[in-house]
C-alpha cells in the first residue's frame, strides 16, 4: 500500500513569492490534515479536512495561505506571499474518517530566502 | 485548546540501557494519546498508542502508561539500540485534533 505522497521534497524560493505544496493521502483516507514542523518543534495543525469539506482551518493563517481539496482526494496548500519565518516543513497527513490513527507524508522542506 | 508538554527535551543513553518519556496535557477531554518517531529528515511514523480507557500498552521493547487523573502519560523503551535513536513526539487527541509536544531527541550511545 503506497502511504501519503508528498511534492516537492524540498523547496527554494525567494520572499514575497508564491508556492504550492500538494499531497496525494492513502487510498479510502477521508480525512486530511496539513501540518507545520519548524525546526525542533512538533507538528502544529493548519487545516483538517474530512473530504472536501475544511472542518478545522482555525490555525490557517488566512491572509495569506490557502488550501484546496476540490475532489476530496488530492490536497494543495498554498503560501501567496511568502514570507522568511514560512520557512519550515509542511507535513501533509492522512486517517480513515472516525479513526484516529494519521499518516504522515514525508513533508516538503520550504526556505525562504 | 489542547497544551502537551513533553519532558526532556533531549536524552542520551547507554545502548541496552532503559529510556523513559513523559508528557502531559491539559485538556481532560483528550481521549487518545499516540507516540511518534521521526528519524531525520523523515515522516513521523507511530509506534505506539493508547487510548484514555487503558492504563498500559506494551509492544516488545516499547510500553506507555497513562494516568488520567494526573493528565500524564509515558514511554518506555527497554534494552535500547542504536537504531532508537530519533526524536519523538507525543500527542494527545480530541475533536480529530492531535496536538503535539515539542519533542525529545533520544541518542543511543554504543
Amino acid at each position: 500500500e503506497a502511504g501519503v505522497v508528498q511534492s516537492p521534497r524540498y523547496k527554494i524560493i525567494e520572499k514575497k513569492q508564491p508556492v504550492a505544496f500538494w499531497c496525494n493521502p492513502i487510498s479510502g483516507h477521508n480525512t486530511l490534515y496539513w501540518y507545520l514542523q519548524n525546526l525542533g518543534q512538533g507538528p502544529e495543525l493548519l487545516i483538517r479536512y474530512e473530504n472536501e469539506e475544511a472542518v478545522d482551518d482555525s490555525q490557517l493563517p488566512k491572509d495569506r495561505f490557502s488550501a484546496e481539496r476540490l475532489k476530496g482526494v488530492d490536497s494543495t496548500l498554498k503560501i501567496q506571499p511568502a514570507e522568511l519565518g514560512d520557512s519550515a516543513v509542511y507535513l501533509c497527513a492522512s486517517s480513515l474518517t472516525g479513526n484516529t490513527e494519521a499518516f504522515f507524508g514525508q513533508g516538503t522542506r520550504l526556505t525562504v530566502v | 485548546g489542547e497544551n502537551v508538554e513533553q519532558h526532556p527535551s533531549t536524552l542520551s543513553v547507554q545502548e541496552g540501557d532503559s529510556a523513559v518519556i513523559k508528557c502531559t496535557y491539559s485538556d481532560s477531554a483528550s481521549n487518545y494519546f499516540p507516540w511518534y518517531k521521526q528519524e531525520l529528515g523523515k515522516r513521523p511514523q507511530l509506534i505506539i498508542d493508547i487510548r484514555s480507557n487503558v492504563g498500559e500498552k506494551k509492544d516488545q521493547r516499547i510500553a506507555v502508561t497513562l494516568n488520567k487523573t494526573a493528565k500524564h502519560f509515558s514511554l518506555h523503551i527497554t534494552e535500547t539500540q542504536p537504531e532508537d535513536s530519533a526524536v519523538y513526539f507525543c500527542a494527545a487527541f480530541r475533536d480529530y485534533k492531535l496536538s503535539f509536544g515539542a519533542g525529545t531527541t533520544v541518542t543511543v550511545r554504543a
